[in-house]
């Protein structure tokens, strides 16, 4: 499985739109991006997965670069519920079992 | 729909005993449960996937004759931690895959457990 690289921490603004970066740039064609989020002590909570186009639902926008090799997460109005940890995640198939990163430690400032 | 959850969600022990921790999806059914532990300030470690009617495949390291992986029915999965100690401390989560055309996982909100 590819791997992914997320920067450690990140701070946001409450109401501001948050954009969290992932790198997967030995991702192949037939691989998923997936986006996971971990709020304090309490189990992952699954946001968002892509393949190749955009997506969106009503947690989040999902942008992957149209070589693959990178992708971002967008929160569009952040709240402090939203301070969590963010994984992302590729994944051959979607019964893959997941391996986790480190992810991203974001931070949701009032 | 998709509700996973675990029991107890806290539970302390004294060291030396074992304890049992239930992973269950109450609105779908789920051939297949991975178990996951996660110490503090440090992300989720895969132990083992679970699938039903079948043994265990425990990922490298994970001790399987310390961690045993019961998954009886389409529904619930079991992880007992035997003769439990200090370092055994930690949050245990489970997921279920929903079986069918999706097969999204869906995570338990954990169980904490303390050896005493």
């Amino acid at each position: 499985d590819a791997k992914t690289t997320q920067p450690t921490s990140m701070d946001c603004a409450e109401g501001r739109a948050a954009n969290l970066p992932c790198n997967h740039s030995t991702i192949s064609g037939n691989e998923y991006v997936y986006w996971y989020r971990q709020i304090h002590s309490q189990g992952p909570q699954y946001i968002i997965h892509g393949l190749k186009n955009n997506e969106t639902n009503e947690m989040a926008s999902l942008i992957i670069t149209e070589d693959r090799k990178s992708s971002t997460l967008i929160l569009p109005h952040a709240t402090l519920r939203d301070t969590a940890v963010y994984y992302c995640i590729v994944l051959w198939n979607r019964d893959d079992k997941i391996i986790f990163g480190k992810g991203t430690r974001l931070h949701i400032l009032p | 729909g998709a509700v996973v959850s675990q029991h107890p969600s806290r539970v302390i022990c004294k060291s030396g005993t074992s304890v049992k921790i239930e992973c269950r999806s109450l609105d779908f059914q789920a051939t297949t449960m991975f178990w996951y532990r996660q110490f503090p300030k440090q992300s989720l470690m895969l132990m083992a996937t679970s699938n039903e009617g079948s043994k265990a495949t425990y990922e490298q390291g994970v001790e399987k004759d310390k961690f045993l992986i019961n998954h009886a029915s389409l529904t619930l999965s079991t992880l007992t931690v035997t003769s439990a100690h200090p370092e055994d401390s930690s949050f245990y989560i489970c997921s279920a895959q929903r079986s069918g055309s999706s097969y999204e996982q869906y995570f338990g909100p954990g169980t904490r457990l303390t050896v005493t």
